[in-house]
């Protein structure tokens, strides 16, 4: 099973709004709509930000956002801020009953 | 407090084993699906294996299937990893996680211990 695709980095400037690709295929992100997003930050354990396409975990900021079209899942940050700085990372159920991350992002602030 | 807090890491030679445990508390352990997964020094998360929470069912990465064993004990409330003919390349911070909901495979990973350390190296 492949890693699904992501940018290695994406930067912006606060308060603007960057989106975070994660490519995969009709066999996992296409297939379903079991698409997660983590981030993580230095030494620390991923947080679980988005699940199921587009929901958002309570206590997550609404400033988060997902969606999917067709094999390709997003995630939006808006309004971003400095404490955005980290790394995220998809996920997806997968037609062979796995799961896969994707390759991950290094999200920078201006 | 909820919480998952993994041990069992260490350093082992390749072919080598280990037992990892991940000990479960604050909530009801037995109505969650739960998961190992790992991240090498300076790389992206890896889904390693996952048990349903009547752990009846279960499935492993291609990249560990055949060597690793996955349990779970509802008494002890912890989840279990058991890695067998252990290679270099399974080297990595193992990390135990507790799916979104309850009862359901939501292949989201809502709660997650720190994380412990496997190393294999000659």
């Amino acid at each position: 099973q492949s890693a699904l695709t992501q940018p290695a980095s994406v930067s912006g400037s606060p308060g603007q709004s960057i989106t975070i690709s994660c490519t995969g295929t009709s066999r996992d992100v296409g297939g379903f709509n079991y698409v997660s997003w983590y981030q993580q930050h230095p030494g620390k354990a991923p947080k679980l930000m988005i699940y199921e396409v587009t929901n958002r975990p309570s206590g997550v900021s609404n400033r988060f956002s997902g969606s999917k079209s067709g094999n390709t899942a997003s995630l939006t940050i808006s309004g971003l801020q400095a404490e955005d700085e980290a790394d995220y990372y998809c996920s997806s159920y997968t037609r062979s009953t796995t799961r896969v991350f994707g390759t991950g992002t290094k999200v920078t602030v201006l | 407090q909820v919480q998952l807090v993994e041990s069992g890491g260490g350093l082992v030679k390749p072919g080598g084993s280990l037992r990892l445990s991940c000990a479960a508390a604050g909530f009801t352990f037995s109505d969650y699906y739960m998961s190992w997964i790992r991240q090498a020094p300076g790389k992206g998360l890896e889904w390693v294996s996952y048990i349903s929470s009547t752990g009846r069912t279960i499935d492993y990465a291609d990249s560990v299937k055949g060597r690793f064993t996955i349990s779970r004990d509802s008494a002890k409330n912890s989840l279990y990893l058991q890695m067998n003919s252990l290679r270099a390349e399974d080297t990595a911070v193992y990390y135990c996680a507790r799916d979104w909901v309850q009862y359901y495979d939501s292949s989201a990973y809502y709660l997650w211990g720190q994380g412990t350390l496997v190393s294999v190296s000659a």
